[in-house]
């Protein structure tokens, strides 16, 4: 039973416009995170925030900005996106210091044209 | 990269044959993960494997650990046709925990 949840599951724009994901978990857990998964399936970290503070920033373009306005949301805005931002983007969730497992939503894939 | 390759890597078996998958990878970690991906959805653990296990079952599933060549492997014994799915492997290189850095992934596809 799913308890990332993504929205939305799909979104088509035109290059310059601005796009927002939104992610919500009701596990309880205290550490979320945002992948990008590009065509080839490769996942790479993007995001994570624990409690509500960013741990993790890894080298994405600035118009990328993560947004967290409680631990079990964490949503993510696109300023003026590009053509290679086209690919599915990921939420995950798990426990700080707890289990290793990482929870992921089912994505929202992004197209851009 | 923390892998040493970057390609999606397809395989396709027969229902009932065995099937191994593999990973290298770079930096020193603590534990190894094992996630599955079906179409249009997200990642799911099917096993972990932690530095200080060379072996890890679970049902069908069987991983292996050897920090020594810093490579892992995950078969899987007489593969069903819901087996099929893109597996990937992950580590976390700062073993706090706070990421996962995931291989290339194999592509595999279980037909009749």
């Amino acid at each position: 039973e799913t308890a990332v949840f993504q929205t939305p599951n799909y979104h088509v724009t035109q290059v310059g416009n601005e796009v927002s994901f939104n992610c919500k978990q009701t596990l309880g857990h205290d550490t979320m995170y945002w992948y990008k998964q590009d065509s080839k399936k490769l996942l790479k970290i993007m995001f994570s925030y624990n409690n509500k503070q960013l741990i993790v920033n890894e080298t994405v373009p600035r118009r990328f900005s993560p947004q967290s306005s409680d631990k079990a949301h964490l949503n993510l805005r696109i300023k003026s996106v590009e053509p290679e931002d086209s690919a599915v983007y990921l939420c995950a969730s798990r426990n700080w210091g707890g289990a290793y497992e990482q929870y992921f939503g089912p994505g929202t894939r992004l197209t851009v044209l | 990269s923390q892998w040493g390759e970057e390609n999606l890597q397809a395989l396709s078996i027969q229902e009932g044959e065995d099937v191994t998958m593999n990973c290298s990878y770079k930096t020193y970690t603590t534990v190894v993960h094992w996630y599955r991906q079906d179409s249009g959805r997200g990642p799911a653990l099917i096993i972990l494997i932690r530095s200080n296990e060379r072996e890890k079952r679970s049902g069908r599933l069987r991983a292996t650990l050897d920090t020594s060549s810093q490579s892992s492997s995950l078969s899987i014994t007489a593969a069903q046709c819901e087996d099929t799915a893109v597996y990937f492997c992950a580590t976390d290189p700062s073993s706090s925990f706070s990421k996962l850095v995931f291989g290339q992934g194999t592509s595999l596809s279980v037909v009749p």
